[in-house]
């Protein structure tokens, strides 16, 4: 799996949007982008994945560069609820099961 | 409805005591795994299963057995707990065709 790197924390102001970069400059052609978070003392939450175009859900967007060296997850307009330490996890579309190597993350702290 | 369930919450034991912890998932998934987060907070896989066969066995150690009756159920036994077991278990799921993975609200194991 590629390596990915993120910055290890962020502030956010309550209401703005959160930009939450990524680089994975060794990713391959058939690699994910996966986001995952997970709020003090609970359990990490999917948010989001893809593979090069951008994505959008209910939580969240992923903008993917065309190069696909880099991403970048926005919370379009974050709230106290969002503040948690924010994943990104390159790795390959799972076959039989596949682990998630979560790394440091990013901790996002958002603010009144 | 809880998506992943696990029991009990918190746990504290002696050491060289035997305990089990247990997951339930009513998502329909067929893969579950174990995570373990140490009091570093880095979040490792220790097993996975699908349908019933394990897939996923890190390097850990022989005390530990999971166990899955059913597609729905992973449950975690350790044998002879030592002190350095003490962390978080979280159990997780997710469909072999790929999407994120679901996780449980974790298990926190002390030993003493």
């Amino acid at each position: 799996d590629a390596k990915t790197t993120q910055p290890p924390s962020m502030d956010c102001a309550e209401g703005r949007a959160a930009n939450l970069p990524c680089n994975h400059s060794t990713i391959s052609g058939n690699e994910y982008v996966y986001w995952y978070r997970q709020i003090h003392s609970q359990g990490p939450q999917y948010i989001i994945h893809g593979l090069k175009n951008n994505e959008t859900n209910e939580m969240a967007s992923l903008i993917i560069t065309e190069d696909r060296k880099s991403s970048t997850l926005i919370l379009p307009h974050a709230t106290l609820r969002d503040t948690a330490v924010y994943y990104c996890i390159v790795r390959v579309e799972p076959g039989r099961g596949y682990a998630l190597n979560f790394g440091k993350g990013t901790s996002l702290l958002v603010t009144p | 409805d809880t998506a992943v369930s696990q029991t009990p919450k918190y746990l504290v034991t002696q050491m060289g005591n035997d305990k089990s912890i247990k997951c339930e998932q009513n998502l329909g998934h067929d893969t579950m795994y174990w995570y373990k987060q140490d009091s570093k907070k880095f979040l490792k896989i220790m097993f996975s299963y699908n349908n019933k066969e394990l897939i996923i066995n890190e390097t850990v150690p022989n005390r530990f057995s999971p166990k899955s009756p059913d597609k729905a159920h992973l449950n975690l036994h350790i044998n002879s707990l030592e002190l350095g077991d003490s962390a978080v278990y979280f159990c997780a799921s997710s469909q072999v065709t790929g999407g994120g993975q679901y996780f449980g609200p974790g298990t926190r194991l002390t030993v003493t």
